[in-house]
């Protein structure tokens, strides 16, 4: 099936530290999203991008969090500076359509630690 | 907000035994998706239902939107089905993100 692609797998890094993960979406999809997994919990909606630019961001999403995906290349969550809460596994997703219309697609996730 | 909770949230099985997961909405959805979460941390897609019934080798979905749930049976279970389990809906107002649920812990037993 569809694959998204997620680089790195897994990534440590100092507190206070910005950090890039990079995703890779399928193909000719055009909505991406990123999620956050703390140890093996609920999957927590990030935020979702269509068309350039956000349509909608959680509470989690905070200040120091930003998302692009310049001239079709890898969709990135940027945290820039890292904190201690921001640990977690981060996924990735796309889909062609809204998700009220088909499925959505998840990459394999990146585990971040922050020290 | 919407909410999307599964029940039972830990379930263990004998291999060869079945069971069903139950994913129940708060409010009216339009779509429901179930996945697998394995071992190594991987959402393996199972099932996308906007109605009705799938079924795909041992596992079977059924979403009822009216009613306002879904559900999740695994018949001879095996050592591989162990994982969480996890259904998801899109949003009502603008459908542009999935709401998950806190997922079903599934352990498969010798």
């Amino acid at each position: 099936g569809p694959k998204v692609l997620q680089i790195p797998s897994h990534q440590i890094i100092d507190m206070g530290q910005m950090v890039t993960l990079n995703c890779d979406p399928v193909s000719n999809h055009l909505y991406f999203y990123w999620y956050k997994q703390i140890l093996g919990q609920q999957m927590e909606f990030l935020v979702n991008f269509y068309n350039g630019k956000v349509m909608e961001k959680s509470k989690l999403f905070k200040d120091q969090f930003s998302v692009e995906r310049p001239d079709g290349s890898y969709f990135t969550l940027k945290i820039q500076p890292t904190a201690l809460e921001d640990s977690a596994v981060y996924f990735c997703a796309s889909s062609f359509t809204k998700p009220s219309a088909e499925t959505l697609y998840f990459g394999s996730g990146t585990r971040l630690t922050v020290l | 907000g919407d909410q999307v909770e599964q029940s039972p949230s830990a379930l263990s099985l004998h291999e060869g035994t079945g069971s069903a997961l139950r994913c129940n909405f708060t409010t009216t959805m339009r779509a429901v998706q179930w996945f697998q979460q394995n071992s190594r941390g991987s959402l393996i897609n199972l099932f996308y239902l906007a109605s009705g019934t799938k079924e795909n080798g041992r596992l079977k979905s059924t979403f009822n939107s009216k009613e306002s749930y879904s559900t999740l049976h695994i018949r001879d279970a095996q050592l591989e089905d162990s994982g969480t389990y996890f259904c998801a809906a899109p949003n009502n107002n603008a459908g542009a993100k999935l709401t998950f649920g806190g997922g079903t812990r599934l352990t498969v037993r010798p």
